[in-house]
């Protein structure tokens, strides 16, 4: 079936624009998490939702960022007021909560760069 | 330890090597940790979930053993290919729908 897709696969930005970055999660999967990669660093935790609700938000690192998630499948991660420093691979996983499926899923990322 | 560490940081190896890697994790609210395997370009896939003290895990000639008293996990590859060439992420989390804390990977390369 459908893995997790996310688009764009590549943006390049200018400092001070707003992005939009998506997330196709595999259908039926409840939960949503994004992370991000900066360059010459691990994989960092930004937000995670549980159906459309964020009960962690604790890894979004200012307040430009934002996420939102609707019908229980479509995410979207906002940043606004991009700064350099913003510039990293973007990933969206998802997975199903039952005691059995504890892995997440991973899309193929959005690569964006601001200059 | 407080977070995700891995070594080596990078391994460079000839094919059929075999090779081993180490994740250490805190010990503390444990609830599972996670090898994943991360091609340039690709989407990172997921290799192993573990969860009980002890387990050991294989998928072909890649194998994975835990150690949750201690806080430590290695993943070794028997007989390397240079199709085994990717970075190899380990993650822990504290309960079923909990974020994935990571390590910085190990990059491996597996030349003929």
């Amino acid at each position: 079936g459908a893995g997790v897709s996310q688009s764009p696969s590549n943006k390049v930005t200018e400092k001070g624009k707003d992005v939009e970055l998506r997330c196709d999660p595999i259908s039926g999967h409840t939960a949503l998490y994004w992370y991000r990669q900066r360059l010459g660093q691990g994989l960092e935790f930004l937000i995670y939702f549980q159906g459309n609700s964020a009960p962690d938000k604790s890894g979004l690192p200012s307040d430009r960022f934002s996420a939102e998630r609707t019908g229980e499948s479509v995410s979207t991660l906002t940043i606004q007021r991009t700064q350099q420093e913003d510039s990293a691979v973007y990933l969206c996983a998802s997975s199903f909560l039952g005691t059995a499926h504890l892995e997440q899923y991973f899309g193929p990322g959005t690569r964006l760069t601001v200059t | 330890i407080l977070n995700v560490e891995q070594s080596p940081q990078s391994l460079h190896v000839q094919e059929g090597d075999s090779t081993n890697f180490t994740c250490s994790f805190p010990s503390s609210n444990f609830y599972a940790l996670h090898w994943y395997r991360w091609e340039t370009a690709k989407s990172p896939e997921a290799l192993f979930v573990m969860t009980l003290n002890g387990d050991e895990k294989k998928k072909g000639q890649i194998s994975a053993t835990l150690n949750t008293k201690e806080g430590y996990s290695y993943l070794y590859i028997k007989g390397s290919q240079p199709e085994d060439s990717a970075t190899y992420l380990c993650a822990y989390n504290t309960g079923t729908a909990s974020k994935l804390t990571f390590g910085t990977g190990t990059r491996l390369q597996v030349t003929l």
